[in-house]
């Protein structure tokens, strides 16, 4: 089945700087793949996904990337704010199967 | 527009004791359903899924159960909670294959 691992588990930055996390998956069927923000105490929220018919998106200061032949993608936060500090999880799926996520990076952006 | 709604908020159960969580999806038909755990600080762990009214598919075995008796109902279940069945609980939806995966607002269990 699909495995995804995902990198780095803790991440800080300075306030204006860029992030990136990074998330490798297993299955080269996989199609879908999610980027989700989880704020202390609350529930994932999607934020950016992309299919496998793409190689990047962009949504203002968030972007995706998606490398299908090393099976790797990565989200990009450009001027990181302090409202940026959350987890955040990759997933991938299939399309057969429900999603399998990473195990979350907690981003620390410090003012 | 799709909202899902999730209760209760927080739940504070003795070990030993029976659990009804329930989750309904408003605004589409025929939604694939999902029930997850998360322990403090960790990941989502998926319990199950139903692509279905009856169809339930268990991704872990544990003392825990779902239901789907209705389209947009999905309901967790246990006999007899264990300590270890403390965490955070969410219920999600999707219209289908690869489509955007949304979550409730979850519930907090306890058990002491």
């Amino acid at each position: 089945g699909e495995n995804v691992e995902q990198h780095p588990s803790t991440l800080s930055v300075q306030e204006g700087d860029s992030a990136v996390i990074k998330c490798t998956y297993s299955d080269s069927a996989s199609n879908y793949f999610p980027w989700y923000k989880q704020e202390l105490g609350k529930r994932p929220q999607l934020i950016i996904d992309i299919r496998s018919n793409v190689g990047e998106k962009k949504d203002q200061r968030i972007a995706v990337t998606l490398n299908k032949t090393a099976k790797h993608f990565s989200l990009h936060i450009t001027e990181t704010q302090p409202e940026d500090s959350a987890v955040y999880f990759c997933a991938a799926s299939s399309g057969n199967t429900p999603l399998v996520f990473g195990k979350g990076t907690r981003l620390s952006v410090i003012a | 527009s799709q909202t899902i709604h999730q209760w209760p908020a927080t739940l504070v159960q003795p070990v030993g004791s029976p659990l009804s969580l329930e989750c309904t999806v408003e605004g589409t038909s025929n939604p694939n359903l999902y029930w997850y755990r998360q322990a403090a600080g960790r990941g989502l762990q998926l319990l199950f899924y139903s692509v279905g009214i009856g169809q339930i598919s268990s991704e872990v075995p544990q003392n825990l159960s779902a239901s789907r008796p209705q389209d947009r109902q999905f309901i967790l279940s246990s006999k007899k909670l264990l300590l270890s069945d403390s965490g955070f609980y969410l219920c999600a939806w999707t219209r289908g294959s690869n489509q955007p995966q949304h979550f409730g607002d979850g519930t907090r269990l306890s058990i002491l």
